[in-house]
Order: C-alpha cells, then sequence, then structure tokens
C-alpha cells in the first residue's frame, strides 16, 4: 500500500532555533518527493522537488534531504522565524514511465509552532 | 492570472443540493489534481486528470462526486445531493506534467449545513 507517514504530527520551537521533521514513505514506483508549506487557509507551497538521484536541496533555510535507499526525507529549517509557522506536508510522486498517468500522495503534515 | 484560479472562495450549501466548484490550471500544465482537505485532517486525493488520458477517478468517495476537464483546461468538480461530511476545502493542482511540481489553488471551502 503506497504510504505516506510523517512525525512529529506537530511541534513547537522557540524562534531562531532550528528543527527537522520527518517523512517516510512505502510509494511506489518513486518519481519525486516534495515537501510543501501550507499556512492556515491557504493552499499548500511548493519548497522543494526531489528526484530519485538527488540526496539534498536546500531553497533558503529549508534543506531537504531524500534517502531513496531507506525511503526517508527529512526537512531541516533553520534559524527559525515566526512565518515559518505553517503545516509542513511531505509529497511522494508516483509515476512509471510506460504510464500516462500520475499519483501525489501526501503526509498528514507536520504542525509547526514558532514561539517568540 | 498566473497562478492556480479556483471558484468560489466559500461555498455555503443547504444539504441535498447540487455544487460545482471550478479550477482554472496554470496554462500548458497537462496535469490537474482535485483534492480535499476537511477540518484538522491531510489532504485526501479525489481524481487526476493528465491530458486526454482517462482520469484516474479512484479517490472521489462516492458516485455523487464527478469532475470533468473541458478542452483540457478549466475543470469543475460537481457533488450532487450534498451531504454535511462533504464539508471541507477543496483544492486543486496541476503541474506542466506528471513529473514536475505541482502548484495549488487557494482552494474552495464548501459548508453544507
Amino acid at each position: 500500500k503506497n504510504q505516506v507517514e510523517q512525525s512529529p504530527q506537530s511541534l513547537i520551537i522557540l524562534e531562531g532555533k532550528n528543527c527537522t521533521l520527518q517523512c517516510n514513505y512505502t510509494v511506489s514506483p518513486f518519481s519525486n518527493l516534495r515537501w510543501y508549506k501550507q499556512d492556515t487557509g491557504r493552499g499548500p507551497v511548493s519548497l522543494t522537488i526531489m528526484t530519485f538521484s538527488e540526496n539534498t536541496k536546500s531553497n533558503g533555510r529549508y534543506t531537504a534531504t531524500l534517502d531513496a535507499d531507506t525511503k526517508q526525507s527529512s526537512l531541516h529549517i533553520t534559524a527559525s522565524q515566526l512565518s515559518d509557522s505553517a503545516s509542513y506536508i511531505c509529497v511522494v510522486s508516483a509515476v512509471s514511465r510506460g504510464s500516462t498517468l500520475g499519483r501525489l500522495y501526501f503526509g498528514r503534515g507536520t504542525q509547526l509552532t514558532v514561539w517568540p | 492570472g498566473a497562478g492556480v484560479s479556483q471558484s468560489p472562495s466559500n461555498k455555503v450549501t443547504e444539504k441535498g443540493k447540487d455544487v460545482e466548484l471550478r479550477c482554472d490550471p496554470i496554462s500548458g500544465h497537462t496535469a490537474l489534481y482535485w483534492y480535499r482537505q476537511s477540518l484538522g485532517q491531510g489532504l485526501e486525493f479525489l481524481i487526476y486528470f493528465q491530458g486526454n488520458s482517462a482520469p484516474d477517478k479512484s479517490g472521489l468517495p462516492s458516485d455523487r462526486f464527478s469532475a470533468e476537464r473541458t478542452g483540457g483546461s478549466v475543470s469543475t468538480l460537481t457533488i450532487q445531493r450534498t451531504q454535511q461530511e462533504d464539508s471541507a476545502v477543496y483544492l486543486c493542482a496541476s503541474s506542466l506534467d506528471k513529473y514536475t511540481e505541482a502548484f495549488f489553488g487557494q482552494g474552495t471551502r464548501l459548508t453544507v449545513v
């Protein structure tokens, strides 16, 4: 069964601190893994997208890692800001080159709260 | 506009009524997804369109739900005989193709009373 599991479910940190969010998946055949940030009441916004061959990708203070062998990914946030408070969603894309269809599998997200 | 546009942004309807939700994807994007997000829940896949291929409808929760994509662009999600459990935010996303980043609209908040 294709699944995406995220941990922790929620996290509270103080402004300026770092944190790491985890994502484990069983999606196959794997195409790429994406991290999205979703502010309350808004649609998800892409942070990073990584393919099978990529281990690390950064976007400002956000750094995502991918271990395709263990099917794990992490999102590291450096020097957190109040505006980082949001839900962070791990999304895995399953698609095979012989198929015209693809599917995005979503984790339930980690709710991050940054306190001043 | 440059992004994915959804309308209406909010919809309140009476139980038993039909509703239509609209999604305008980014121009040129061949892949279009519909998801819904209930309060405090993760994103639930509903349906996926890719070019002219038959859509993946495996996420539609019941036969009251249907979607179409006309001319490979605009998509409408129709919910017939709405029930209170249909209340959720319905999100549409599009991507250039099945491999690339998906961009989301702001969603339609549906409330069935």
